[in-house]
Parts: C-alpha cells; sequence; structure tokens
C-alpha cells in the first residue's frame, strides 16, 4: 500500500458530462501528479499540483483542469467529456523540494463513457 | 520532446530463465530513471530507480537495472525469473533542470508473462 487513495474506483459517464475524480495524497506529501493511463499504454502526464499550484501541465486541453486543497488533497475535473477520455485516471503523491521526488501511486479510477 | 521506448511489448519466459527489458530514452540533459512494476489488479509500484552515483542499481525482488548514458539506456535485469514476476514493467523518465516539473515521462510498457 502506498497510502495514496482514490475514489471513485470505478465510474461511467455518457458524452458531453462531466466528472470529478479525487485523490488522497500520502501523509506527508506536498505534490500530487494526475496521469491518463489508456488500455495497453504507459501513462501519460496530466498536470502537477504542488502547494495548491498547478506546477506543470501535459498535452491536454483545458477541459482537464485540477485543484489542491490545503491538505495536500486533489481533484481532477474533466468537462464535455468525449469517447477517448475512457482510461484509468492514476494519481501519485511525492514530496517535491527535497533532493529527488518519488512518485507513489494509487490504485486509479476506471473512468468509461459511453 | 522527451519520450521513453521500450522495445518488447510483451515477452513471455519460463521459470528460472534470466529476464532483460529495454528502455531507452531520448533527452540531452540529466535525468532521473525509474521502472515501476504493475502486478495484475495493483496499482503501480516502484522497483527501482536511478539518480546520479553508481550506474547499475538493484532493487526489490531481485531486480537490477543499469544505467548506460551513452546509450540513452536504462534496462532492467533479472537472473531467475519466477511465476510470481507476472506483470507489466513500465520503464519511467524525469528530466531534470529549470523548468522541468516532477513529470514522469513512462513507455508503453512490457507485458512479462511467466509460465510455471
Amino acid at each position: 500500500e502506498t497510502g495514496v487513495t482514490q475514489s471513485p474506483t470505478h465510474l461511467i459517464k455518457t458524452r458531453g458530462q462531466q466528472v470529478t475524480l479525487r485523490c488522497s495524497s500520502q501523509s506527508g506529501h506536498n505534490t500530487v501528479s494526475w496521469y491518463q493511463q489508456a488500455l495497453g499504454q504507459g501513462p501519460q502526464f496530466i498536470f502537477q499540483y504542488y502547494r495548491e499550484e498547478e506546477n506543470g501541465r501535459g498535452n491536454f486541453p483545458p477541459r482537464f483542469s485540477g485543484l489542491q486543497f490545503p491538505n495536500y488533497s486533489s481533484e481532477l475535473n474533466v468537462n464535455a467529456l468525449e469517447l477517448d477520455d475512457s482510461a484509468l485516471y492514476l494519481c501519485a503523491s511525492s514530496l517535491e523540494g527535497t533532493p529527488v521526488a518519488i512518485q507513489y501511486f494509487g490504485a486509479g479510477t476506471r473512468l468509461s463513457v459511453l | 520532446a522527451q519520450s521513453v521506448s521500450q522495445h518488447n511489448h510483451h515477452v513471455i519466459l519460463s521459470e528460472a530463465a534470466s529476464l532483460e527489458l529495454g528502455c531507452n530514452y531520448s533527452y540531452g540533459g540529466t535525468v532521473n530513471l525509474f521502472w515501476y512494476v504493475q502486478y495484475p489488479g495493483q496499482h503501480l509500484q516502484l522497483l527501482l530507480k536511478y539518480f546520479s552515483g553508481d550506474p547499475l542499481v538493484k532493487g526489490i525482488k531481485g531486480f537490477e537495472a543499469e544505467f548506460i548514458k551513452s546509450k540513452f539506456s536504462f534496462n532492467l535485469r533479472k537472473p531467475s525469473v519466477q511465476w510470481s514476476d507476472t506483470a507489466e514493467y513500465f520503464c519511467a523518465v524525469n528530466a531534470r533542470g529549470s523548468g522541468n516539473t516532477g513529470k514522469l515521462i513512462f513507455g508503453q510498457g512490457t507485458t512479462l508473462q511467466v509460465k510455471p
């Protein structure tokens, strides 16, 4: 167990809807990163939050947005869902500001868009 | 753009066989390198990491990896695999330097199937 928890575990939505995914980081960690893992692919970086600010973003459109709260938990919001958004969404927490930060992953939320 | 390439997409081995999974990355600067493993139904777990120093690093469960800077490679090895090593293996790179966040760039993964 990594101490990183994600909810819900599974989610089914229809095209055009909006979804919010949640992540609780490991105790003591101050950074949360979100990844999208399509079937048969490696995880792709969506964005990272550090001290409640976005701290880097991958090649994802603005309809993917996030928040980090004072307790370092985080949300990933996706608006106007598309079929291609169907994937496993992974959250990873880390302690940035140390010489090298290791990311610890949660089990993920599997999103199906119909 | 930075990228990671894993050459073997699906590897099938018998127990006790030796394993080597290839990983190459494209980035001219300093990197941190990782191998993660995802057992069936479980979350991604860190197998081993390289930050600096000895380019031969040892991880959990008897795995090791060698960083060869001149080849931009970080291959994963295990002398003798077990059935319990059946899993998906991901190589990941974090580019160091100003302007780079802690984002990890992953390869597309290698599925290892070990036959008893």
